[in-house]
């Protein structure tokens, strides 16, 4: 299995201020054809798990600007570059590079301090 | 698409789980998306379960191994999960997800769940 390891497990935040997450991988998520294949979601208090980044860096529809997904091979971040209220939740990355075994990371909770 | 989740709130022990995931705005068998389950136990992380391709190929998370099983009917343009002998341990909230994939000489690769339904709680009770 390739085991993904997210750092802060939790991520306390001033509104306004920037806020970035780790993801690691234990092998690496570049694809032969070329992409990284490392998502980030956030599931929201109450609410179903929605898609931020595919690809690693590739917001998706919908999705402000001021989230944005960088990194490749095995090292990976998600950054906010100015938190609000409502991005309060938990966030992971996930691997889909292994077709047959997707993993999730352990989730990093971002609170509003 | 969108994605309508049922299925029996409480199962017990040894017996089988079967949730249903309807799916409205496309087809099951478009080529467009792929489909799959994920699930949740009560204060952790996801966890796939696994994913079924248009053409009908899926794949499992082996932890799961043999218990658990991705359909689709055609008819009713549904997706089905079936989990046989479950535990106490398969108590969870179960997602239905649908994606997007890269497919080329060597095989499908899912990109990412771009839609998930709300979720159903399942738990495994006598």
């Amino acid at each position: 299995d390739i085991v993904m390891t997210q750092s802060p497990l939790s991520l306390p935040v001033i509104p306004g201020e920037p806020a970035s997450i780790s993801c690691r991988s234990s092998q690496s998520l570049l694809h032969s054809d070329g992409y990284n294949c490392l998502d980030w979601y956030v599931q929201k208090p109450g609410q179903s798990p929605q898609l931020l980044i595919s690809l690693g860096s590739n917001r998706a529809f919908g999705v402000p600007d001021r989230f944005s997904g960088s990194g490749s091979g095995t090292d990976f971040t998600l950054r906010i570059s100015s938190v609000e209220a409502e991005d309060v939740g938990i966030y992971y990355c996930m691997q889909t590079l292994q077709t047959s075994q997707i993993t999730f990371g352990q989730g990093t909770r971002l609170e509003i301090k | 698409p969108q994605l309508k989740q049922s299925g029996p709130g409480l199962v017990k022990p040894s017996e089988t789980l079967s949730l249903t995931c309807t799916v409205s705005g496309d087809s099951i068998t478009s080529s467009n998306y792929f489909w799959g389950w994920i699930r949740q136990p009560p204060g952790k992380g996801l966890a796939w379960i696994g994913t079924m391709y248009y053409s009908g190929t899926a794949y499992y998370s082996p932890s799961l191994g043999s218990r658990v099983t991705i359909s689709g009917d055609t008819s009713k343009n549904q997706l089905s999960l079936r989990l046989t002998s479950v535990t106490a341990a398969d108590t969870a909230v179960y997602y239905c997800a649908s994606g997007t994939y890269y497919y080329n000489s060597t095989g499908y690769y899912p990109i990412d769940f771009n839609t998930w339904g709300l979720g159903t709680q399942v738990t495994v009770s006598s």
